[in-house]
């Protein structure tokens, strides 16, 4: 079974500057979360979606994040103006609505944004 | 959402036994307790998860307390490719996003 792909691996850019994340879930997986990871904590959550409805953006900054999953499979998170603080690693997930199925969540390789 | 508490680091020598602990002390009745690890530049993936009984699996076996307020991921013999940061997270339904803390980081000594 292929893995939740997630690109670009790495990406350098200015402040003020934008940036857009991809992701693609495992096949089947209706739910799919963004996570942001600043260096030596735990992820937090952004966003998480249901197909291609939001569930839970409580913790996403909407004046400069915002997020789609068209079609109810990819999905790309977007900043726009970038900040120094959102300097982190930005992980995917997807999961299976089957429970308990403890293993259905998956997480990508993450993507790491450096703002300069 | 469940609070859990871990130590921040811990060590072990290679092919020794590993008893990586945490206490969640307000987990509800019906949370799974859900460990998953992270190695470096990777993003965290799943290990094990139990309710009430222990549970073994190839990579590692999980010892739960009888009164639920705390359990202990064991891996039997840790490998250089153990070294990891361990999260534990009690989750009370599918599709619920995982919380995580700040985890244990383990590292392994050849």
């Amino acid at each position: 079974e292929a893995g939740v792909a997630q690109s670009p691996r790495y990406k350098i850019i200015e402040k003020r500057q934008s940036v857009a994340f991809w992701c693609n879930p495992i096949s089947g997986h209706a739910t799919l979360y963004w996570y942001q990871q600043i260096l030596g904590q735990g992820p937090k959550l952004l966003i998480q979606f249901q197909n291609n409805g939001v569930v839970d953006d409580s913790q996403l900054p909407k004046d400069r994040f915002s997020a789609e999953r068209l079609k109810g499979v990819d999905s790309t998170l977007k900043i726009q103006p970038a900040k120094l603080e959102d300097s982190a690693v930005y992980l995917c997930a997807s999961s299976l609505e089957v429970w308990p199925l403890g293993y259905g969540y998956t997480f990508g390789s993450g993507t790491r944004l450096t703002v300069v | 959402d469940a609070k859990t508490t871990q130590p921040n680091s811990m060590e072990s020598n290679e092919e020794e036994p590993v008893h990586l602990p945490c206490n969640h002390s307000t987990i509800s009745g019906t949370d799974y307790i859900h460990w998953y690890r992270q190695l470096p530049s990777q993003g965290p993936e799943y290990v094990i998860h139990g309710l009430t009984s222990n549970v073994n699996n190839r990579m590692a076996s999980l010892a739960i307390a009888e009164d639920r307020k705390s359990s202990t991921l064991i891996l039997h013999r840790a490998t250089l490719r153990d070294a990891a940061v361990y999260y534990c997270i009690p989750v009370n339904s599918g599709n619920t996003p995982l919380v995580f803390g700040k985890g244990t980081r383990l590292s392994v000594i050849a």
